[in-house]
């Protein structure tokens, strides 16, 4: 069976510090990804997602960014994080244009 | 640019009433989703709907899909204290991607 793999679970970091949060899935190839992000009571934001190794699409731009560098890994990373970046960040992965499964989330609180 | 709107934001009710909340788009969809979120949890698919018109039932949940694949709502019927959570219908436009909408949080009062 597949499962989806996000780490670490909270993180609390400074103004201005830098920012990896890590996605991994196990039990599928060649999954689609995404990255979101939900802030405090509120909605889904779709921040990147990926068809393949290498391809990414980024959907709002802002001072993150999204790697694959293997089939099943995902990262998200800043070089200076700001207030607002503040939120519940989730990884998800689908077999096709479907139906996604989502990850335990990364809470991150910037302080 | 594509959006999905989403109502109420907010829902509170009575154990044992109705509940319904509903997503709208201005674009026909190629499909939607429902996906529920639990307090301190993460988004988990529900349900699909692809046909124009469908409407599919899981126990006390009734999903359906508008004739013209624009509009679609989640019923829930005679409400229980495990429902609460955060509602969102999921758009597909017809990519890789889906729109979520804002959400709808359901509040049980016992």
């Amino acid at each position: 069976s597949q499962t989806i793999h996000q780490w670490p679970a909270t993180l609390v970091q400074p103004v201005g510090s830098p920012l990896s949060l890590e996605c991994t899935v196990e039990g599928t190839s060649n999954p689609n990804l995404y990255w979101y992000r939900q802030a405090a009571g509120r909605g889904l934001q779709l921040l990147f997602y990926s068809v393949g190794i290498g391809q990414i699409s980024s959907e709002v731009p802002q001072n993150l960014s999204a790697s694959r560098p293997q089939d099943r890994q995902f990262i998200l990373s800043s070089k200076k994080l700001l207030l607002s970046d503040s939120g519940f960040y989730l990884c998800a992965w689908s077999p096709l244009p479907d139906e996604q499964f989502f990850g335990p989330g990364t809470r991150l609180t910037v302080l | 640019g594509q959006q999905v709107m989403q109502i109420p934001q907010y829902q509170h009710v009575q154990e044992g009433e109705d509940f319904t909340t509903y997503c709208n788009s201005s674009t026909t969809l190629s499909n939607i989703q429902w996906y529920k979120q639990r307090p301190g949890g993460h988004p988990v698919f529900l349900i699909q709907l692809v046909k124009s018109g469908e409407v599919k039932k899981q126990k006390r949940l009734t999903f359906q899909f508008g004739e013209a694949k624009k509009n679609s709502s989640l019923h829930i019927t005679a409400t229980q204290t495990t429902d609460v959570g955060i509602y969102f219908c999921a758009a597909n436009f017809g990519n890789e991607k889906l729109t979520f909408g804002t959400g709808t949080r359901l509040t049980i009062i016992p």
